[in-house]
C-alpha cells in the first residue's frame, strides 16, 4: 500500500523558534498533501492543503504566515511553524493522494512541543 | 457544509463480543464515507471506504460498515473483539465534488477491549 512518512516523530523547541516538519509520499506521487492538526483527544482539523508548485489554500483561521507550506515536489511538502508559541504544541499529521479520486494516505504524524 | 457525528466518544466491549461504533454524516451531494483507527501517537490508518458503490464495505482487520442513506448512517462493526483492536477511530466524510474532497472528521470514538 501507499506510504507517507513524517519526520521529525517528536520535536521540542523554545518559543519563539521556527520547526519545519517534512511529509514524504514514499512509493507514489502525491499531487496533493494535506496537513491537519490534532489536539489532545480531539478529532483531526484540516489546515490547509496544497497541489504540487501551487500555493497552498489554507482552511479559515489559519494563519498562513504563521504555518508556511510548502509543497515543491511529487513527494515532499513541508509545514513550517514560524515563531513558535506553546499554544501552537500539538500533533501534526499529513496525508497525501495521488489523484482527486485516490484515498488519502496519512502519515504518522509529528508531535510538537513548544517550550 | 459536511458533518460527521460519531455517538458515544467511548466504547468498551469484551474481548470475542460484537464491535459497533456509530457514525452520521450530513451531506448536501453524495458523499464517499470512510472508517480510520489511530493507535497511541501515529496517524491515521484506513479501515475502509464507501464510493457509491455497494452499500456493505468490507474492510481490514475484519471490520464491515453498512451504509444507509435512508438513515444517514455508516455504523462500523466486527464480530468478534480482539484485544489488538483497542484503538481510536475516526468516521469521515468527504462530498464528492471532483477535485476538492477534503474530508471531514467525526469526533472519533475510543474503543477500549475488556479481557
Amino acid at each position: 500500500g501507499a506510504v507517507v512518512s513524517q519526520h521529525p516523530s517528536r520535536v521540542i523547541c523554545k518559543s519563539g523558534t521556527s520547526v519545519k516538519i517534512e511529509c514524504r509520499s514514499l512509493d507514489f506521487q502525491a499531487t496533493t498533501m494535506f496537513w491537519y492538526r490534532q489536539f489532545p483527544k480531539k478529532s483531526l482539523m484540516l489546515m490547509a492543503t496544497s497541489n504540487e508548485g501551487s500555493k497552498a489554500t489554507y482552511e479559515q483561521g489559519v494563519e498562513k504566515d504563521k504555518f508556511l507550506i510548502n509543497h515543491a515536489s511529487l513527494t515532499l511538502s513541508t509545514l513550517t511553524v514560524t515563531s513558535a508559541h506553546p499554544e501552537d504544541s500539538s500533533f501534526y499529521i499529513c496525508s497525501a493522494r495521488d489523484s482527486p479520486w485516490d484515498t488519502q494516505y496519512f502519515g504518522p504524524g509529528t508531535r510538537l512541543t513548544v517550550l | 457544509a459536511q458533518s460527521v457525528t460519531q455517538l458515544g466518544s467511548h466504547v468498551s466491549v469484551s474481548e470475542g463480543a460484537l464491535v459497533l461504533l456509530r457514525c452520521n454524516y450530513s451531506s448536501s451531494v453524495p458523499p464517499y464515507l470512510f472508517w480510520y483507527v489511530q493507535y497511541p501517537n501515529q496517524g491515521l490508518q484506513l479501515l475502509l471506504k464507501y464510493t457509491s458503490a455497494a452499500t456493505l464495505v468490507k474492510g481490514i482487520n475484519g471490520f464491515e460498515a453498512e451504509f444507509k442513506k435512508s438513515e444517514t448512517s455508516f455504523h462500523l462493526t466486527k464480530p468478534s473483539a480482539h484485544m489488538s483492536d483497542a484503538a481510536e477511530y475516526f468516521c469521515a466524510v468527504a462530498e464528492s465534488n471532483f477535485g476538492n474532497e477534503k474530508l471531514t472528521f467525526g469526533t472519533g470514538t475510543r474503543l477500549t477491549i475488556i479481557p
